[in-house]
């Protein structure tokens, strides 16, 4: 069965650094993409960014380059979103998905960040 | 990058009533074109790849259709589990664009 299990609601303040993982089972993770996604409180679907954790090839669309990072450790199935400094306009709901197109999405984790 | 608009904002239909659902690509995507469906406090679900291709598992009231520029979702007879907010997003060129979404509600 394929999933894509994410790391837990995070709250956090501004400035701080924060890493959410996405970990993939039953399927070949190191040959598929995954990507990110955003979803700000109560908006639409907003495309982060995509890594092939084979050779961890990475693609950010310009409306979040610079700002987060994307990573994969391909030995133990893990996919990655990373902050060095966070800001309140970071508060959303992430998610991860294989593809594209997306047929399995992690379950969401919610980043909250407040000063 | 390409922009993707999906009409209407709001799709307000009874059920059982045919609903159609637009997106338009701000240039051509050829035929790589999803729709997902998301329903409150969850993630969002495949429903079509491929512009026309229905995903594992959805139901056949579910299709759709176009190539290029135009795309088309459409629901043959709405249940009220299909009352949720659809996207379309294009994964020809990264990045992936999502359309804004279209709310089908009752």
């Amino acid at each position: 069965e394929v999933q894509l299990v994410q790391s837990g609601a995070e709250v956090q303040k501004t400035g701080e650094s924060l890493r959410i993982s996405c970990k993939g089972s039953g399927y070949s993770f190191s040959n598929t993409w995954i990507a990110w996604v955003r979803q700000m409180p109560g908006k639409g679907l907003e495309w982060m960014g995509m890594i092939y954790p084979r050779d961890s090839d990475t693609r950010y669309s310009p409306s979040f380059q610079g700002q987060v990072t994307i990573s994969a450790d391909k030995s133990i199935n893990t996919a990655y979103l990373q902050w060095s400094s966070l800001e309140a306009s970071d508060t959303a709901m992430y998610f991860c998905a294989r593809g594209p197109p997306y047929d399995y999405w992690g379950q969401g984790t919610l980043v909250t960040v407040s000063s | 990058e390409i922009v993707m608009t999906q009409s209407p904002a709001t799709l307000s239909v009874s059920p059982g009533e045919r609903a159609t659902l637009s997106c338009r690509a701000s240039q051509s995507v050829s035929n790589n074109l999803a729709w997902y469906q998301q329903k409150p406090g969850q993630a969002p679900r495949l429903l079509i790849y491929g512009a026309s291709t229905t995903a594992t598992g959805i139901p056949a009231r579910f299709s759709g259709s176009g190539s290029g520029t135009e795309f088309t979702l459409t629901i043959s007879s709405p249940q009220s589990e299909d009352f949720a907010v659809y996207y379309c997003q294009q994964y020809n060129n990264w990045p992936y664009i999502f359309g804004q979404g279209t709310k089908l509600e009752i």
